[in-house]
């Protein structure tokens, strides 16, 4: 089946840590997008990739980073420089940039302890 | 500053009425717009989308209104189910651009 995998569901990580979410799409879209979900604020849009090897800063991009290697793949980095790491993260994709929906991961939950 | 507002946080309506979900934007760019149902600790899932030639656009249950000189859309869903609580979102591209999202509206249905 088609669709997008984001791995883990569940992630830790200690104040200082960098850690890389996991998002891979076998839609063969070409572009992926990051946003984030905390309560009362929606999805906020943190990093897009409309085609390989390139990609743009969304609205909340300090602190996190994002590679497009492959047309699959589009990995998110947290780092340390994030404030409020803690939140919900979802990846989507879509197969052309505008008049269309977005197909989102189920997401990976991330607690900073 | 959100560009896609959803000022209502919660709706709570009885099965079988209907339930009128708002949206308003302020970026006269947007020109494609989508709601999506979320359900806690998933993906939202794609419900309707209506492009900003049109004013209306129908799929089952589900209707949603467009209003370009008020910037305004609106989900319709009749009748109303129980299994229709989620976290509904309004989302709008802008032209060759993104994907942004309002701040999602609570619809409880009760029983």
């Amino acid at each position: 089946d088609g669709g997008i995998t984001q791995s883990p569901k569940y992630l830790f990580r200690k104040e200082g840590q960098n850690v890389t979410l996991s998002c891979e799409q076998n839609l063969n879209h070409d572009a992926m997008y990051w946003y984030r979900q905390d309560p009362g604020q929606g999805l906020r849009l943190i990093y897009y990739s409309q085609i390989v090897n390139d990609f743009q800063k969304g609205d909340i991009a300090e602190g996190y980073s994002v590679s497009r290697e492959k047309k699959e793949s589009f990995p998110l980095t947290v780092t340390s420089a994030q404030k409020n790491p803690t939140a919900f993260y979802l990846c989507a994709s879509t197969n052309r940039v505008g008049y269309t929906e977005a197909f989102f991961g189920q997401g990976t939950r991330l607690t900073v302890v | 500053d959100q560009q896609v507002k959803q000022n209502s946080p919660s709706l709570s309506v009885q099965e079988g009425r209907i339930s009128i979900l708002n949206c308003d934007y302020t970026n006269s760019m947007f020109d494609y717009f989508l709601w999506y149902k979320k359900y806690p600790a998933e993906g939202p899932t794609f419900l309707i989308s209506i492009s900003s030639i049109k004013d209306k656009n129908e799929d089952g249950r589900f209707t949603v209104f467009l209003n370009k000189s008020a910037k305004h859309l609106s989900l319709h869903i009749v009748p109303s189910q129980p299994g229709d609580s989620a976290v509904y979102f309004c989302a709008a591209w802008e032209y060759g651009n993104k994907l942004v999202f309002g701040a999602g509206t609570i619809l409880r249905v009760k029983s």
